[in-house]
């Protein structure tokens, strides 16, 4: 069974740092890994989204990469903001499933 | 245009209770998946229609869990004879065969409270 690791469980920045979260997988043969954002109470917001034959993704200040015959995938920040601060999620999809990590929470520092 | 949306938004209910949560996905998307979120976890998988039927239901914990999705569109999430356990956010999700392929869009979710 796929199991999906997030690694740091907690980070606390001032703002302004850039920052990277880490997401590893247990099974290489994934469809493709997805990143989420999720705000305390709320459902989850996706950020992006890379297939299995691509490396990396970006949007405004975020990249996302994906090497995945190591089982790995980071989300880079870049210039955080108060803003930012969330729970954020990564999700592999393996057969019909989509397998997540437990999150990382993130806090911006003003 | 709208996104998937989730009724109720919570529940309260007692022991023992039947208990249905509706999830409305995205229009045109024909993937649906059902998910349920304990606190302090990532979802955790129950459900996959494509269409009218489950292609997996592989997830869904024992036989007092039960979800359909008669036309396609709609699907209701049902659980009889509820248990204290089953308190979590149960979270829908659809995705189109078009574009971004199997990119997930999220619901609010329902928060399930079993007293």
């Amino acid at each position: 069974k796929q199991e999906v690791t997030q690694i740091p469980a907690a980070l606390s920045v001032p703002e302004g740092e850039n920052l990277v979260l880490n997401c590893s997988f247990t099974d290489s043969a994934i469809y493709n890994l997805q990143w989420f954002r999720q705000d305390p109470g709320k459902g989850l917001t996706s950020l992006l989204l890379i297939q299995s034959s691509q490396r990396e993704q970006t949007s405004g200040r975020l990249n996302a990469s994906l090497d995945k015959s190591s089982g790995r995938s980071t989300l880079y920040i870049a210039a955080s903001q108060p803003g930012d601060s969330a729970t954020y999620l990564c999700a592999v999809k393996a057969g019909n499933q989509f397998y997540f990590g437990t999150g990382t929470s993130l806090t911006v520092i003003p | 245009g709208a996104g998937v949306s989730q009724t109720p938004s919570n529940k309260v209910t007692e022991k023992g209770k039947y208990v249905e949560l509706r999830c409305d996905p995205i229009s045109g998307h024909t993937a649906l998946y059902w998910y349920r979120q304990s606190l302090g976890q990532g979802p955790e998988f129950l459900i996959y229609f494509q269409g009218t039927g489950a292609a997996d239901d592989s997830g869904l914990p024992n036989d007092r869990f039960f979800a359909v999705r008669p036309e396609g569109s709609v699907s209701t999430l049902k659980i009889q004879r509820t248990e204290r356990g089953d308190s979590a956010v149960y979270l829908c999700a659809s995705s189109s065969p078009t574009g971004s392929y199997n990119e997930q869009f999220f619901g609010p979710g329902t928060r399930l409270t079993v007293l």
